[in-house]
């Protein structure tokens, strides 16, 4: 098992661009979460999702930002519009069914607006 | 409000010498908490969670209600024991484990 693969690792986009983040959860698991972190943050909760499903995006901005995990292909976040402020590392993990509590992540994508 | 605090954001300690990486959290309802760790050049993974009462590398921690702590302790800290750590506390119900992590302490283990 190759492990939540991200990608691309780095991302460079001028203000107003879109933003596609790609995470492919381990195999098998079937819950992701995506979490973005700040320069000297913690990472941030955005977004929770299963299959086809948002559970939780209480942590997602209102505007621009948007996930999706469909039932085949991994999960997308879409940022669109990017602004300078959205320069961070995106993090997604993943989690098996019945075993929810444990979360794998991935290496995360560093997006960087010009 | 759920919140995660880290007080050290760094912390250097000899091999061989005990070590201590603070964690407060402020949450209403029962709380559920993590260690999370980063090594150089590798990616978050899962140190140890409260509710399993494991030691994990030599590493232990303890859920206090009444200070609303869960420190990480280690009697003899070794110098493979260098990486960034991450206290995480879990805000969501049922199926849904999103974390609220602290800022992270970064540690270094002298030789």
């Amino acid at each position: 098992n190759a492990g939540v693969m991200q990608n691309p690792r780095h991302l460079v986009r001028r203000r107003g661009q879109e933003a596609r983040l790609r995470c492919s959860p381990m195999k098998g698991h079937s819950h992701v979460y995506w979490y973005r972190q700040l320069p000297e943050e913690g990472l941030k909760f955005m977004v929770y999702l299963q299959k086809e499903n948002i559970i939780d995006e209480s942590g997602m901005p209102k505007e621009r930002f948007s996930a999706e995990f469909p039932k085949e292909g991994p999960s997308i976040l879409r940022i669109q519009q990017v602004v300078r402020g959205d320069s961070a590392a995106y993090f997604c993990a993943s989690s098996p069914q019945g075993m929810e509590d444990t979360q794998y992540f991935g290496p995360g994508t560093r997006l960087t607006v010009l | 409000a759920q919140r995660v605090t880290q007080p050290e954001k760094l912390l250097s300690v000899f091999k061989g010498a005990p070590v201590e990486l603070k964690c407060n959290y402020s949450y209403s309802g029962s709380p559920e908490l993590f260690w999370y760790v980063q090594y150089s050049r590798q990616r978050l993974q899962l140190l140890l969670r409260h509710i399993s009462r494991e030691s994990i590398k030599g590493f232990t921690a303890d859920l206090n209600k009444g200070e609303t702590s869960f420190h990480l302790k280690k009697p003899f800290a070794q110098e493979e024991d260098s990486a960034m750590y991450y206290c995480a506390l879990r805000t969501g119900g049922g199926s849904n484990y999103k974390l609220t992590f602290g800022k992270g302490t970064l540690l270094t283990v002298n030789p």
